[in-house]
């Protein structure tokens, strides 16, 4: 595997749901990021892990919780959603978030639609 | 409010011809600038990028101007061919913070063969 690889590709979950999307990362990377992706929206940034350390947390709602145990794997864990949450949801990484390490690769995304 | 803005939702060009692309940003700090590529039910592929001390980069196919006094950058694509056919992302980040990407929503565009 090469990349940046996401699973699943697509969920549906009700709102009483507990599921989690699994983003991995084979290019050596440390710095790891969620985005979201809404119908006719710009991308958002919602977390920055940078060496396993949360860096950035974009106002996101608790029932959003990410992990990233180690530089490769990052988790967003899903709770108690909205329908509202429906959207892409795309992981990238970066070499690190300093200057001169910048562009981040993305993963295909889960598609994710909450009933 | 958006940082970055990208007017133009769609873009037709005939293959071979050159595809322009715009993007606007409003956010002096912004020091680097990027754009992606985005298939249907892929990620975005990064494309090209440039750097705020540079006005040029070109690679290949593919160059991107900016426009520091304009806040303006462009992608070009000469010359344009069917599997150029894509969304195209225009992002840009700052001197500060933790690397965040600052998005536009994308131009779709559209090649003819």
């Amino acid at each position: 595997e090469t990349g940046v690889t996401q699973t699943p590709r697509h969920l549906v979950m009700g709102m009483t749901n507990k599921k989690s999307l699994k983003c991995e990362q084979h290019l050596g990377h440390n710095a790891m990021y969620w985005y979201k992706q809404s119908a006719k929206k710009p991308l958002e940034l919602m977390f920055v892990y940078n060496f396993k350390e949360q860096t950035e947390n974009n106002s996101v709602p608790s029932r959003f919780s990410p992990e990233c145990p180690n530089s490769s794997h990052l988790f967003l864990h899903l709770h108690t959603l909205q329908p509202e949450d429906s959207a892409l949801y795309l992981c990238a990484s970066s070499q690190d978030t300093a200057s001169g390490g910048k562009t981040q690769y993305f993963g295909p995304g889960t598609r994710l639609l909450v009933l | 409010d958006q940082q970055v803005k990208q007017n133009s939702p769609s873009l037709s060009v005939q293959e071979g011809r050159i595809s322009i692309l715009n993007c606007d940003y409003t956010n002096s700090m912004f020091d680097y600038f990027l754009w992606y590529k985005k298939y249907p039910a892929e990620g975005p592929t990064f494309l090209i990028s440039i750097s705020s001390i540079k006005d040029k980069n070109e690679d290949g196919r593919f160059t991107v101007f900016l426009n520091k006094s304009a806040k303006h950058l462009s992608l070009h694509i000469v010359p344009s061919q069917p599997g150029d056919s894509a969304v195209y992302f225009c992002a840009a980040s700052a001197k500060t913070g933790a690397n965040n990407l600052f998005f536009g929503t994308g131009t779709r565009l559209t090649v003819i063969p």
